[in-house]
């Protein structure tokens, strides 16, 4: 069954940094494409970032371009997300979601999330 | 970029009722669609993609329809159990961004 393990959240000052990391298992990591999409407390689902299966192409909304950065270690079927420069707004939870399989394909699998909290 | 808009924003209905739920993108996006369910304290789990393919395991009782601009997502015979937002979102191009959700609560 796919699993995917999200890590690395927590409590963060303004403009510090963060890595989340996404481990996954039970299906060929390098074929499908992988995102991140995040949640505010009680808000909506936003779309953060998504990498192609080789991760030679990445995407971001605009609200992080410039700050995180998307990568993938196929070899350790592990996804990344680093986060710099953050600002309260990036307060959220983080999940890892699997895609179908390129990029412009649906999220088939959700991991639990991690947490990250922006605050002095 | 594509913009995702959602209607109702909530919406409460009885056990049986037929819901309807619109979702509007501002280009055409084909049918690159997909809805997804989030029950509430929950992970979100995806329904439909390609606008009107149900993901395995989901129940009859939801239909998607739509292409390019206009989508809709039906429940037959609302349940309990379907108590949750819904989320429809563009994977046709980025950012693939997601509405901003529809309330579904039971009267």
């Amino acid at each position: 069954e796919v699993q995917l393990l999200e890590s690395g959240g927590g409590l963060v000052q303004p403009g510090g940094s963060l890595r989340l990391s996404c481990a996954a298992s039970g299906f060929t990591f390098r074929h499908y494409a992988m995102s991140w999409v995040r949640q505010a407390p009680g808000k909506g689902l936003e779309w953060v970032s998504t990498i192609s299966g080789s991760g030679d192409t990445t995407y971001y909304s605009d609200s992080v371009k410039g700050r995180f950065t998307i990568s993938r270690d196929n070899s350790k079927n592990t996804l990344y997300l680093q986060m710099h420069s953050l600002r309260a707004e990036d307060a959220a939870m983080y999940f890892c979601v699997k895609k179908r399989g390129t990029p412009v394909t649906t999220i088939d699998w959700w991991g639990q999330g991690t947490l990250v909290t922006v605050s002095s | 970029d594509i913009q995702m808009t959602q209607s109702p924003s909530s919406l409460s209905a009885s056990v049986g009722d037929r819901v309807t739920i619109t979702c509007r993108a501002s280009q055409g996006i084909s049918n690159y669609l997909a809805w997804y369910q989030q029950k509430p304290g929950e992970v979100p789990k995806g329904l439909i993609f390609a606008a009107a393919t149900l993901q395995s395991g989901v129940p009859s009782r939801f239909r998607g329809s739509g292409s390019e601009t206009d989508f809709t997502l039906t429940i037959s015979s609302l349940q309990p159990e379907d108590v949750a937002t819904y989320y429809c979102q563009n994977y046709y191009s980025a950012p693939f961004t997601f509405g901003p959700g529809t309330k579904v609560d039971m009267k």
